[in-house]
């Protein structure tokens, strides 16, 4: 089965700072690969996702995220983050064809004023 | 439009009890639907996962079970709670695309405690 890792458990940074957020996989075919976000109170929602083509994709509120099919990563960044992005975030696979979708253990991302 | 319906949002159960945790998915049909259980420091678990009426997929063996009776239904079950079943338990559902996954839509949660 597939598996995610991600390293940063809890990131604090202040406001305009960028912000990259690490996701690795572990599974040797082919893979879609998402980011899903959880704001304060709020339901889990997808924040972008990879399914094939241009390696680098971009999501809602200014984030965009970059697979690199050699690291088997799928990492997360914003150039300059806000207040309202502090939020926990989760990185997520699947493999092609499959309908069971494991999540990484999340980051916490605390954005100071 | 689509909406998940999960219930009850907590729910205190004494050891040894019998769980019943309902999810209903309206306006698709033929969805995928998930359980999954979140606990601070480990993500989200996938538990088990249905693409159709009667066909459940279990990834982690323990002392819970679902089943999925009508299309848009999605019931996870347990004979016997444990203590280490307490949790946030989310259903969500998503389409098919090209034969996986797409989009998870998730469920607002049922916080479970096993006293």
């Amino acid at each position: 089965a597939q598996s995610v890792s991600q390293h940063n458990h809890h990131v604090i940074l202040s406001e305009a700072a960028s912000l990259e957020l690490g996701c690795n996989y572990s599974y040797g075919g082919t893979v879609n690969l998402f980011w899903y976000v959880q704001y304060p109170g709020q339901h889990l929602q997808l924040l972008l996702k990879y399914f094939s083509g241009d390696p680098l994709v971009k999501g809602i509120k200014g984030f965009e995220a970059e697979f690199i099919k050699s690291k088997f990563s799928f990492n997360l960044r914003k150039p300059s983050v806000q207040w309202s992005d502090t939020a926990e975030y989760f990185c997520a696979v699947n493999a092609l064809g499959a309908n069971n979708l494991f999540f990484g253990t999340g980051t916490r991302l605390t954005v100071i004023p | 439009s689509q909406t998940i319906h999960q219930w009850p949002a907590t729910l205190v159960q004494p050891v040894g009890s019998p769980l019943s945790l309902e999810c209903t998915v309206e306006g698709t049909s033929n969805p995928n639907l998930y359980w999954y259980r979140q606990a601070a420091g480990r993500g989200l678990q996938l538990l088990f996962y249905s693409v159709g009426i009667g066909q459940i997929s279990s990834e982690v063996p323990q002392n819970l079970s679902a089943s999925r009776p009508q299309d848009r239904q999605f019931i996870l079950s347990s004979k016997k709670l444990l203590l280490s079943d307490s949790g946030f338990y989310l259903c969500a559902w998503s389409r098919r695309y090209g034969g996986s996954a797409e989009k998870l839509f998730f469920g607002s949660g049922t916080q479970l405690s096993v006293l």
